[in-house]
């Protein structure tokens, strides 16, 4: 069964370093997102992509973070300056073109932790 | 964020008796809902999902069944095997929303013992 894969499996970088997690969507998919799950706390949706443009953010979702397709397979996430924070799980996830009633499939989470 | 919640934090059941877990919101521009069911270090896993327009959806052991006027929702597994054991979260939609953003309830751990 195809799925969305998501590298690296785990990150630590040190406060005010630009981190990028990177995700392969499932091939046929349109729709994009990416949530974060903080230790004990729920998980909170940061943005959607839809068409090489962002769709919808969250307040979350402010100027340090960033999204991109570079190529036709890989959706990134960059935060340009990390803050303590930022140390969250960040899943990716991606659904079909008539999203309405469509599913999101979630990787498998890059934990990112800020030192 | 409450407007989705899973005031149930942990459920244990007996192998091959009904599991229930319950899911209350509070936003009535909801139209779309999902449940997902997550084991330790990987992600959520989409299980099942209900339209607004229903009250009822049914896949194999898993049935959700929705309550508008109460804003509502459970989903049932029945019978619950030890492999059903993970943290299910339920998880909505609403309809004005172009960009599928979900809200997710804070999870429901089920432990369902041999």
């Amino acid at each position: 069964e195809p799925e969305v894969t998501q590298t690296p499996s785990h990150q630590v970088t040190q406060m005010g370093q630009e981190v990028i997690l990177r995700c392969v969507p499932i091939s046929n998919h349109l729709y994009f997102y990416w949530y974060r799950q903080i230790l004990g706390q729920k998980v909170e949706f940061l943005v959607s992509f839809y068409n090489n443009e962002i769709s919808e953010k969250s307040e979350i979702f402010d100027d340090q973070f960033s999204v991109e397709r570079p190529d036709g397979s890989n959706f990134t996430l960059k935060i340009r300056s990390t803050k303590l924070e930022d140390s969250a799980m960040y899943f990716c996830a991606s659904s079909e073109a008539l999203a309405g009633l469509k599913p999101q499939h979630f990787g498998d989470g890059t934990r990112l932790s800020i030192l | 964020d409450q407007q989705v919640k899973q005031n149930s934090p942990s459920l244990s059941v007996q192998e091959g008796r009904i599991s229930i877990l319950n899911c209350d919101y509070t936003n009535s521009m909801f139209d779309y809902f999902l449940w997902y069911k997550k084991y330790p270090a990987e992600g959520p896993t989409f299980l099942i999902s209900i339209s607004s327009i229903k009250d009822k959806n049914e896949d194999g052991r898993f049935t959700v069944f929705l309550n508008k006027s109460a804003k509502h929702l459970s989903l049932h597994i029945v019978p619950s095997q030890p492999g059903d054991s993970a943290v299910y979260f339920c998880a909505a939609r609403p309809n004005n929303n172009a960009g599928n953003m979900l809200t997710f309830g804070g999870g429901t751990r089920l432990m369902v013992k041999p």
